[in-house]
């Protein structure tokens, strides 16, 4: 059973404007969440986090907003750029438990 | 730190075959995790060590498959016998802390054929 969930397997933002990437979860435990970006045939790289205790984290272009009571979470770029084309993974976890990740979303941000 | 390194980048290997995956993680780091992603199921957790001991395992598919940690700076992921629906690229990766962004090796691409 898919505990982690991102429905949008593709997404196309044009340069400048704001990438969205959303996920869903359905383990109301899960309170560490984490954001990775992957390159074609690169290991992922670890981009953002997010603790239960938060509903907001920023980091340059990148903030990822939590919403606890609707079990959603979503990165989001502003303003993308190409260099931001990748697959994005969420990821999450209960205290002490494993990571469980989402399918992943390939962003391609165009020129 | 060259960051977590994995060999071999590629395998091709009939099935029925032992494959053997190997990673080394960055120095200093207490955790160890393998992954497998394949396009039906994304990146799933295999198994994860905390200061070489196991400590989950439940994401390892079946007996086929087997880790093993005998020292810090070493990993490796064994199949055996491999199968045709194992042909997937794995990943091992490396944190300080559990709780810590893990860093990804570049993956084997495993294909059984």
């Amino acid at each position: 059973d898919q505990q982690v969930k991102q429905n949008s397997p593709s997404l196309s933002v044009q340069e400048g404007r704001i990438s969205i990437l959303n996920c869903d979860y359905t383990n109301s435990m899960f309170d560490y969440f984490l954001w990775y970006k992957k390159y074609p045939a690169e290991g992922p790289t670890f981009l953002i986090s997010i603790s239960s205790i938060k509903d907001k984290n920023e980091d340059g272009r990148f903030t990822v907003f939590l919403n606890k009571s609707a079990k959603h979470l979503s990165l989001h770029i502003v303003p993308s750029q190409p260099g931001d084309s990748a697959v994005y993974f969420c990821a999450a976890s209960a205290v002490g438990n494993q990571f469980y990740f989402g399918t992943g979303t390939s962003l391609t941000v165009i020129p | 730190d060259a960051g977590v390194i994995q060999s071999p980048r590629h395998e091709v290997t009939e099935m029925g075959q032992e494959v053997t995956l190997r990673c080394k993680p960055i120095s200093g780091h207490d955790y160890l995790f393998w992954y497998r992603q394949t396009m039906m199921r994304g990146l799933e957790l295999l198994i994860y060590f905390n200061n070489n001991v196991p400590i989950d395992d439940s994401g390892m598919p079946e007996d086929r498959f087997s880790a093993k940690m005998p020292n810090a700076s070493f990993s490796t992921l064994k199949i055996q016998p491999s199968e045709p629906r194992d042909s997937a690229v794995y990943f091992c990766a490396s944190s300080l802390g559990a709780w810590a962004g893990a860093f990804f090796g570049q993956g084997t691409r495993l294909t059984v054929v």
